[in-house]
């Protein structure tokens, strides 16, 4: 059972929007603004999509936006596109011993 | 340009000792504020931090292996190693390498390919 709890699947249209939760406690996700969506598409490593709630690294697409309202963040996709299709997985640092925590994963599909 | 690519035994044997080895170029491990973590991923499940380790050698471990785990580093070579002791089948997982600034951006930026270890007799 992961720290963090996240929708196991979620599924949209091309051109809509869809929205993944990743759901904590004030000793993550609600305590710090330390966040990360990491994307997965099968048969590869994580891709860091967005950090410290809302910042997008260099060469991530702008549809791609994170926010935080107490412990839960989330990661919102708009204008989805078939390549978008994929695990989508949200971490946070914790001030438990355990310094970083992950969720279950999301499967995000593009209909 | 920051790469990093895990190695090891793709098969190891219930109770036997797991040493994986991450090699990394694009980045010193000598850096302040540089760290390096690992992170496994069984088959068909979610990503698990098992170790980071900074440039001043400190280190952290996950509260539930730390006594199986050793991570230690060589700067001069690049290089990250992870021991893990008395592998079990549940250790079956997809380990990865990662690069890190974590003390000032609490995540993993850069990840290796990963490395499949089966743990079968």
């Amino acid at each position: 059972q992961s720290a963090l709890t996240q929708p196991a699947s979620v599924s949209g249209s091309p051109g809509q929007s869809i929205t993944i939760s990743c759901t904590g406690t004030s000793s993550d996700v609600g305590g710090y603004n330390y966040v990360s969506w990491y994307q997965q598409h099968p048969g590869k490593a994580p891709k860091l999509m967005i950090y410290d709630v809302s910042n997008r690294p260099s060469g991530v697409s702008n549809r791609f936006s994170g926010s935080k309202s107490g412990n839960t963040a989330s990661l919102t996709i708009s204008g989805l596109q078939a390549e978008d299709e994929a695990d989508y997985y949200c971490s946070s640092y914790t001030s438990s011993s355990s310094l970083v925590v992950f969720g279950g994963g999301t499967k995000l599909t593009v209909l | 340009q920051i790469t990093l690519k895990e190695s090891g035994p793709t098969l190891v044997k219930p109770t036997q000792t797991l040493t994986l080895t991450c090699t990394f170029s694009g980045f010193s491990l000598s850096t302040s504020g540089v760290g390096v973590g690992w992170i496994r991923q069984p088959p068909g499940k979610a990503l698990e931090w098992l170790a980071l380790i900074y440039w001043n050698d400190d280190k952290r471990y996950s509260p539930s292996l730390k006594s199986r785990l050793t991570i230690t580093k060589d700067t001069s070579k690049n290089q990250v190693v992870l021991t893990m002791t008395n592998m079990d089948p549940v250790d079956t997982a997809t380990y990865y390498c990662a690069h890190s600034l974590w003390l000032v951006r609490r995540n993993f930026d850069y990840w290796g390919q990963g490395t499949l270890v089966t743990v079968s007799s």
